[in-house]
């Protein structure tokens, strides 16, 4: 397996754009996992789905991001409209259980200018 | 709630000297904790893992052993490398399968020639 596949790799965006951010799990993980990585804060859990059903958002900071998860081999992440304290890493994980064996992708460096 | 702790880094350490990286957790039951690793430029990967008091997890020289009596998980190393450079996160798990990893805020090691 390639593991878990996120693109892009790097997003340079304009304040007030949108950005879609893509997400490919490994084959077989039920859960799939969205995280923001900043200095500030650390690595924040956003959101995380179990068999393609949202289970908890309360990390999504507010109404501008949301995520969807239409099939069990893609998820995207969306900004809209994008603000520059948007700007983080954000990576994908899935795993086989909610707790455990974690998989994390390479992740996107979001940047907005 | 449950909690990691991790100590502020960044950690500075020349060429084969030894690690200690401290890690203390607050948890409600019985977690399972782990250490991740991030290199520069990566997501997090999984470097050793222990699910219950006094196991030892142990992985690429790496070492650090669940003592429940003090609520820890201390990484070690005995000789660190430039390569060992990098992030590294201190995470636990509720045994209860009902709960995300909680990860703790990360230390920075580098390792000078």
């Amino acid at each position: 397996d390639a593991g878990v596949i996120q693109s892009p790799r790097h997003e340079v965006t304009e304040m007030g754009q949108e950005v879609t951010l893509r997400c490919k799990p490994i084959s077989g993980h039920d859960y799939l996992f969205w995280y923001r990585q900043t200095m500030m804060r650390g690595l924040e859990l956003l959101i995380y789905f179990n068999n393609n059903v949202p289970i908890d958002d309360s990390g999504m900071p507010e109404d501008r991001f949301s995520a969807k998860m239409p099939n069990a081999s893609f998820s995207t992440l969306k900004i809209q409209p994008s603000e520059p304290r948007d700007s983080a890493v954000y990576f994908c994980a899935s795993s086989w259980d909610q707790g455990y064996g974690y998989t994390f992708g390479s992740g996107t460096r979001l940047t907005v200018v | 709630g449950d909690s990691v702790t991790q100590m502020e880094g960044p950690v500075t350490l020349s060429e084969e000297a030894f690690l200690t990286i401290n890690c203390t957790y607050t948890a409600t039951g019985y977690p399972s904790l782990f250490w991740y690793v991030q290199y520069p430029g990566e997501g997090l990967q999984l470097l050793l893992k222990a699910t219950k008091a006094d196991d030892k997890g142990s992985n690429k020289g790496f070492e650090a052993t669940y003592r429940k009596e003090t609520t820890s998980f201390h990484l070690e190393k005995g000789s660190v490398q430039v390569s060992d450079s990098a992030v590294y996160f201190c995470a636990l798990s509720e045994d209860s399968g009902y709960s995300t990893l909680t990860f703790g805020k990360g230390t920075m090691l580098l390792v000078s020639p």
